[in-house]
């Protein structure tokens, strides 16, 4: 249980374009999900908190028009990164924390997308 | 001071020998406390999560919480080279944040 899925897996773009990145929770419902990005050799950085029904919580220093948020589903977050860039090319995690606390208040990570902008 | 501190090593230790992991936390209040293993260009697995005081053992891991020194480590023991990762300690607020330390490399040595 506890699954957390993420699509695409891997994506190379060119350089201007935008990125659609899903975020599902298999089974189990998030009412919250967390993007993360994380650079090479580096730890993992908190970009937003993304809550079903409302607007994403960014962190300080995250561009919320580049960074898109949509949570429009109990089971399904989405972040798009609009004209990106060489410099966003990263590893970008999502996680999700079960609602109903059937798994408890873990956060599951999916399984993260490598994305390289040319 | 960081929400969440771990000691960025890298550690090293032969094979079968015991891994010692550490990790602070600020927020007194919290409660909840996770480690996650994350293997290179992997996202982060859980191990195991602690909500009480004491010990908490699972397999070879074992986890231990000390709320009053605001203190949470991992032992893992008979240590294997596919042990070989970046442990992060990860700590919920009392504020219903999760914080997650910067991660402790660990190289088992066969």
């Amino acid at each position: 249980g506890a699954v957390v899925s993420q699509h695409p897996s891997w994506v190379i773009c060119k350089s201007g374009t935008s990125v659609k990145i899903e975020c599902r929770s298999l089974d189990f419902q998030a009412t919250t999900m967390f993007w993360y990005r994380q650079f090479p050799k580096q730890s993992l950085m908190l970009m937003a908190t993304s809550n079903e029904g409302s607007k994403a919580t960014y962190e300080q220093g995250v561009e919320k028009d580049k960074f898109l948020i949509n949570h429009a589903s109990l089971t399904l977050s989405t972040l798009t990164v609009t004209s990106a860039h060489p410099e966003d090319s990263s590893f970008y995690i999502c996680s999700a924390r079960d609602t109903q606390l059937k798994f408890t208040d873990t956060q599951y990570f999916g399984p993260g997308t490598r994305l390289t902008v040319l | 001071q960081k929400e969440v501190e771990q000691n960025s090593g890298p550690l090293s230790v032969p094979e079968g020998a015991i891994a010692s992991l550490n990790c602070t936390y600020s927020d007194r209040g919290s409660q909840s406390f996770f480690w996650y293993r994350q293997y290179s260009g992997k996202s982060p697995e859980l191990i195991m999560s602690i909500y009480s005081n004491g010990d908490k053992e699972d397999g070879r891991f074992t986890a231990q919480l000390n709320k009053a020194s605001q203190y949470v480590s991992l032992l893992i023991r008979d240590s294997q080279p596919s042990d070989s990762a970046t442990y992060l300690c990860a700590v919920r607020s009392a504020g219903n944040q999760f914080y997650f330390g910067t991660g402790t490399s660990l190289t088992v040595i066969p």
